[in-house]
């Protein structure tokens, strides 16, 4: 069955420190890849999506992914995280013809 | 635009009563989805409606869930009886295109049920 695995549950990373949250998946057909977060008490949000082109994704408040297809793998990155990317994050797969898949989700607290 | 409504935001019941959920998806999304998130643990997905057909339900627990999407717009999930392992957020989601490829989902914020 095809699944999304996260590899990191829980990050702490001061201020200003680097990002990086693993995702891999395990179809090797077509996929469209996402990453989503949930702030606390709040909704779901798309940080970014890769669809096709360029496996390098840009996504909103600095974040961004890469695609590399022969680790079937969907990395998000962030150069500096802030207190405010204190969150739960979300990696998702879509496989051909089916719903989002989602990992287990990595909490990440950042702190001042 | 307006996002995925969702009603009651939280719920309280005991073991063995019926509780049931509404969402109203985003204006001329055809699909909608219904997650169910366990705290600690990423979104499962339980049905997944094109218009007001069923797509996938392959995980949802038939003899206690159910759902439908009546003229293919607002959607009500209903658990009867509820268990204490159905504590947990419920999700609803919709996205505007007829194929499952090259979309994106928007989210509800979700019902928390507590079941005690």
């Amino acid at each position: 069955a095809q699944s999304v695995s996260q590899h990191n549950h829980h990050v702490i990373l001061s201020e200003a420190a680097s990002l990086e949250l693993g995702c891999n998946y395990s179809y090797g057909g077509t996929v469209n890849l996402f990453w989503y977060v949930q702030y606390p008490g709040q909704h779901l949000q798309l940080l970014l999506k890769y669809f096709s082109g360029d496996p390098l994704v840009k996504g909103i408040k600095g974040f961004e992914a890469e695609f590399i297809k022969s680790k079937f793998s969907f990395n998000l990155r962030k150069p500096s995280v802030q207190w405010s990317d204190t969150a739960e994050y979300f990696c998702a797969v879509i496989y051909s013809g089916y719903a989002l898949n989602f990992g287990k989700g990595t909490s990440l607290l950042v702190t001042p | 635009e307006a996002g995925v409504a969702q009603s009651p935001r939280y719920k309280i019941i005991e073991k063995r009563q019926s509780v049931a959920f509404w969402c109203n998806p985003i204006s001329g999304h055809a699909t909608l989805y219904w997650y169910q998130q366990i705290l600690g643990q990423g979104p499962k997905l339980l049905i997944q409606f094109q218009n007001n057909g069923v797509v996938d339900d392959s995980q949802l627990p038939k003899d206690r869930f159910s759902a439908e999407r009546l003229k293919g717009v607002d959607s009500t999930l209903k658990i009867q009886p509820a268990k204490l392992e159905d504590s947990a957020v419920y999700l609803c989601a919709s996205s505007p295109a007829r194929a499952f490829l090259n979309t994106e989902a928007f989210f509800g914020q979700g019902t928390r049920l507590t079941v005690v």
